[in-house]
């Protein structure tokens, strides 16, 4: 089993509706979620990040967490063809030797049409 | 503005060559890390650092290997590279605190024949 799993899509939402990604992790004790979008041939950004369970917003995105179901999701509002990417989920976990790491899952392409 | 280069941009090269892709971030942050993004892999961790003259294994780090000499550089060596590390290779840093807001370089488009 993948410690981070994404439905690679692609998630095609018409203008203006809302889109929604999905994200669950395999390590019970987690604590830190991220979002990042990465344009294709670009370099992944940070867009959103959340560390308790239930929603955060930011402008037109949420983030949602459930420790509980190991899911966390993004939703997008008003989705605007600029916000065609491929959106990664992205979870810190600790290993053996004290150290964390941000394990990355494969990411879900979303398209946006007119 | 400070910011996270990568060189070089593009690279093909040969089996079997050692190969030297080049890191450079000027925030000044502790944490570097480079990652390989393969289709239906996503983001998978090679090496990273915590500062200097620390380096530590990643997931897929065999056949790789880094140094930190400095706080802005941290320089990816292949070995002997093998069509396998055929990728796309990103480079990303990020503050002693908060070391999982991580921002990352351009990456460096990898063929290896």
């Amino acid at each position: 089993q993948k410690e981070v799993e994404q439905n690679s899509g692609p998630l095609s939402v018409p203008e203006g509706a809302i889109a929604s990604l999905n994200c669950t992790y395999s390590d019970r004790v987690s604590q830190s979620f991220f979002w990042y979008r990465q344009y294709s041939g670009k370099s992944p950004e940070l867009i959103m990040s959340i560390y308790s369970n239930g929603d955060k917003e930011d402008g037109r995105f949420t983030a949602q967490l459930n420790k509980a179901s190991q899911y966390v999701s993004l939703l997008i509002r008003d989705s605007q063809p600029s916000d065609s990417a491929t959106y990664l989920c992205a979870v810190k976990m600790g290993f053996s030797g004290g150290y964390n790491k941000l394990i990355f899952g494969a990411g879900t392409r979303l398209a946006v049409h007119p | 503005d400070a910011e996270i280069t990568q060189s070089p941009r593009h690279k093909i090269t040969e089996t079997g060559r050692q190969v030297t892709l080049a890191c450079h971030q000027t925030w000044n942050h502790n944490n570097m890390f480079w990652y390989r993004q393969d289709l239906g892999h996503g983001l998978r961790l090679i090496h990273y650092s915590y500062g200097v003259q620390d380096t530590n294994k990643g997931e897929v780090s065999d056949g790789y290997s880094v140094s930190r000499s400095n706080t802005e550089d941290l320089p990816l060596t292949l070995e002997s590279a093998a069509s396998s590390q055929t990728s796309v290779y990103f480079c990303a840093s990020s503050p002693k605190s908060g070391w999982e807001t991580q921002y990352f370089g351009p990456g460096t488009r990898l063929l290896v024949l």
